[in-house]
């Protein structure tokens, strides 16, 4: 199984600072004859169910502020919140989709300092 | 818009059964694969199970296989899970997923609110 080591496990930042949030596969999860990195992200609030943000690595769904962006190739993904704002208090999970079984990381919790 | 609703949890003995439901609308149910991911309490997620829009082609994690079985009915939009043999590591809620593509594994582009299943005797 392909494991998905995400970094840091939590953050802790005033409003409007940066956050990153860095994402690892034990192998390479771009595949080349399509271009693409096979990585998800999602956003869970607390008491809610995960909410895609990102797939192939870096395109954003629908009605995902700008403020967020997906990142990476290979085996090295980035999450960046360029901003924070108070509703981004969230567990982030990436997740590949390259092999089975679909495996998630460990999630990053994003709080306010 | 899109809608999943997940019913059918509960509290269940080691050993025992339970059937999960999870309702969709607003989408053409038959044309999506759908999964099944879980989130022990205050853990992350793991998937646990995923079924293709004509129900041909199944997928488990290892951790259940053999016990769980997924299935669905496409002339009532609605998704299964029927889960034997519980154990108290099972004890998680329970997310129905959609997938993004109608068979294989891809990213799970809306999820329900989730239905809790704790095992305990």
């Amino acid at each position: 199984d392909i494991v998905m080591t995400q970094s840091p496990d939590s953050l802790s930042l005033s409003l409007g600072e940066r956050a990153t949030i860095s994402c690892k596969s034990s192998q390479s999860i771009f595949s080349r004859p399509n271009n693409r990195a096979y990585l998800a992200w999602y956003q869970q609030k607390p008491g809610q169910p995960p909410k895609l943000l990102f797939y192939w690595a870096s395109t954003r769904e629908s009605g995902v502020p700008d403020r967020f962006s997906g990142s990476g190739s290979r085996t090295d993904f980035t999450l960046t919140i360029s901003s924070l704002q108070a509703e981004d208090v969230a567990v982030y999970y990436c997740q590949q989709y390259y092999s089975a079984p679909r495996t998630f990381g460990q999630g990053t919790k994003v709080e306010i300092k | 818009e899109v809608e999943l609703l997940e019913s059918g949890g509960g509290l269940v003995q080691p050993g025992g059964s339970l059937r999960l439901s999870c309702a969709a609308s607003g989408f053409t149910f038959s044309s999506f694969a759908m999964s099944w991911v879980r989130q022990a309490p205050g853990k992350g997620l793991e998937w646990v199970s995923s079924l293709s829009g004509n129900g041909d082609s199944t997928n488990y994690a290892d951790s259940v296989k053999g016990r769980f079985t997924i299935s669905r009915d496409n002339s009532k939009n609605t998704l299964y899970l029927q889960m034997n043999g519980l154990r108290a590591e099972d004890r998680a809620v329970y997310y129905c997923a959609k997938e993004a593509v109608t068979i294989g594994d891809h990213y799970f582009d809306c999820w329900g609110q989730g239905t809790l299943v704790a095992v305990s005797s």
